[in-house]
């Protein structure tokens, strides 16, 4: 089952903050977080593991939820640069990695 | 990180053919994995490339129809058989090294079936 992401797409103004949801079925043992800007490849941006370690990029975090079924990432004083589609990728612990609906991010100078 | 290279980037082929689409990491992966993305949406797995044994396909995607190979830890093939139109998206292969690391992606194949 595809996980759902929240929003479906949100506006900024360069500075400001932004917080994506990502929901599953399932309780995770990881999410990772990926970035794909119109007509490249996904990037990976981070991982947040179990125990709430993350590894990647600085100015971005994420959380769990206390069920571990929910995952939010935290866009800090958003930069043009972050303009882009964000998926989520909970993993339960397989191989078997299943992007979630996505998030269309747009930041405005 | 892995870095993949992907081709062909693009093609556009007759209904009832066949693409073969490569994948080649620099270095030894685990795992790799093949993806199909329509315009405006998120990604679809389609099946988990196994090294030395079949690959693991997800529901609505058969062996048939996309055959992939993967004879060793740093190369994968996908092939859309017998392609329609509605096979025309873009595929993407993907590697990691293990479920704690990211994946990286190749920059995918433009496939426009006529």
């Amino acid at each position: 089952q595809q996980p759902v992401q929240s929003p479906q797409a949100v506006i900024l103004r360069e500075g400001e903050d932004a917080v994506i949801n990502c929901s599953s079925s399932k309780a995770l043992y990881s999410v990772h977080w990926y970035r794909q800007k119109h007509g490249e490849a996904p990037v990976f941006l981070m991982i947040l593991l179990k125990g709430g370690e993350q590894k990647g990029h600085e100015k971005i975090s994420a959380s769990f939820n206390e069920k571990k079924q929910q995952s939010s990432l935290y866009l800090t004083a958003s930069q043009l640069s972050y303009s882009g589609t964000y998926f989520c990728v909970p993993n339960s612990g397989t191989y078997k990695y299943i992007f979630g609906t996505g998030t269309r991010l747009k930041v405005l100078a | 990180s892995a870095v993949i290279s992907q081709k062909p980037s693009r093609d556009i082929c007759q209904r009832g053919t066949s693409l073969t689409i490569q994948c080649q990491v620099d270095s030894q992966v685990t795992m790799m994995f093949w993806y199909r993305q329509q315009p405006g949406q998120s990604l679809t797995l389609i099946a988990t490339a196994n090294q030395g044994s079949e690959a693991t396909y997800e529901s609505g995607f058969v062996i048939d129809k996309f055959p992939i190979s993967r004879p060793n830890l740093t190369f994968s093939t996908l092939t859309v058989s017998n392609m329609s139109p509605e096979d025309s998206s873009i595929y993407l292969c993907s590697a990691a090294s293990g479920t704690d690391h990211g994946y990286t992606f190749g920059s995918g194949t433009r496939l426009t079936v006529v």
